[in-house]
Formats: C-alpha cells, structure tokens, sequence
C-alpha cells in the first residue's frame, strides 16, 4: 500500500532562515504531491500542488521540488517568519486519483 | 465564495445519543469528505461522496452514517459513539469539474467532537 513519510515532527528555525521539510513516499508513483498548512484546531489550508512532470514550483517564499527518482519532495519556506509556524502536511493523490492520503506533518515553530 | 462551513464547532455527547455533523459549500464543488483528526496525527480519510453519491467507505463503523442530501450539503450522523472516537471531524470539497484546478481540497474548520 502507499506510504507517506514527513521525517520530522518538529522543527525549529530562527525567523529570517530558511525551512526545508522533507516528504518521503514509496510503493508507488502519485500523479501529483500536495501541500497544506495546519493551525492548531483549524482546517489544512491547500499551499500548493506539484506534478509528476514538473522539477519545481514557487509561490511567493514557498518552493516545493519533486525528484520523482528519489521518491521524495522538499517544501522550502524562505526568510521565515514567526507567523509561518505551523503544521505543514505533505499529501499524495491515492493510486485511483480518488482521495488524498496525508503525512504525519511537521510542525515548525520560528522564533523572532 | 471560497468557504467550507461546518456546525457545530464543538460537540459534546454521551455514548448512547444521537447527534449530527453538518457541513456546507456553495463552491459548486461534486467531491465531498469526511476526514477524522486526532490530536498529534494526519487526517484520516472516512468517506467520499461525488456527485451525491457515496463512492468511498474507508470501512468506518456503521456508528458513523454519512449522507450528502444535495450538492452543497454532506452530514455525518453519528449513534452510539464510543470515547475514543472523540476527534477533530473535518469536512472538504474539491472541484470535480475545472481541468485547470490543483484538485485542492477545500477544509471546513472542522467539528470538535467529544465522547463522553
């Protein structure tokens, strides 16, 4: 069966550097890998999606690759800020296309 | 509007009552979820209702009875729950139908849930 893997729980930054978080799958190829951001006794909120095609994407401060070789994606968040601390979820699209399984998430906290 | 809405926002019940979730969008969005968060994990798939129909049943116990009434609007009832299912309940929806959407699903806030 699919598996997702985040590798950390928890990581802690100064403000101003730069987050990586590391999302590790195997048993299959997912047609695309998403994120989402998690506050405490709120909904994931969707961040962005990357395909099995595509190297890269950006939005804003927020940089997700895809190395479908390594059957891992990296979601960085650069020059962090304290209210970037948060639960980041990776989720992959289930081999049927027809529902999400989600990582444990990270959760990381930046300090001023 | 962009808003997945849930009620209510707590719950508290005893393990013989009969309560129910409710969840709404006007996105104009045919895939509707039910996921279940406990403290410290992922959400957990429950069911998947597209285009009013339910399609997955990740083999929920029968305590928990979903039903999607029309296209804006998926409850969840629950009977004889039992303490350890106390939860986050989270609602999503995701655009079935736009070929240039990320397929995100949109959460509710979710329904805090206690088992008594």
């Amino acid at each position: 069966s699919q598996k997702i893997e985040q590798n950390s729980e928890a990581l802690n930054i100064q403000e101003g550097k730069t987050a990586t978080l590391t999302c590790n799958y195997t048993n299959y190829s997912p047609a695309y890998l998403q994120w989402y951001r998690q506050d405490p006794g709120r909904g994931p909120v969707f961040l962005l999606l990357i395909r099995e095609n595509e190297k890269e994407k950006r939005k804003e401060r927020l940089k997700v690759t895809f190395d479908t070789t390594l059957k891992q994606s990296l979601f960085h968040i650069t020059a962090s800020q304290p209210a970037d601390s948060a639960t980041y979820l990776c989720a992959l699209v289930n081999q049927a296309g027809t529902a999400l399984i989600f990582g444990k998430g990270t959760t990381l906290s930046v300090s001023s | 509007d962009t808003e997945v809405t849930q009620t209510p926002k707590h719950l508290v019940m005893g393990m013989t009552n009969k309560k129910s979730l409710k969840c709404e969008q006007h996105m104009g969005h045919r895939a509707m979820y039910w996921y279940k968060q406990k403290a410290k994990k992922p959400p957990e798939l429950m069911f998947v209702y597209s285009y009013e129909k339910l399609s997955i049943n990740e083999s929920v116990p029968s305590r928990f009875s979903p039903e999607c009434p029309n296209s804006s609007l998926l409850n969840l009832h629950l009977h004889a729950l039992q303490p350890e299912d106390s939860a986050l309940y989270l609602c999503a929806s995701r655009n079935t139908l736009s070929t240039r959407s990320n397929n995100e699903q949109f959460f509710g806030p979710g329904t805090r849930l206690t088992v008594l």
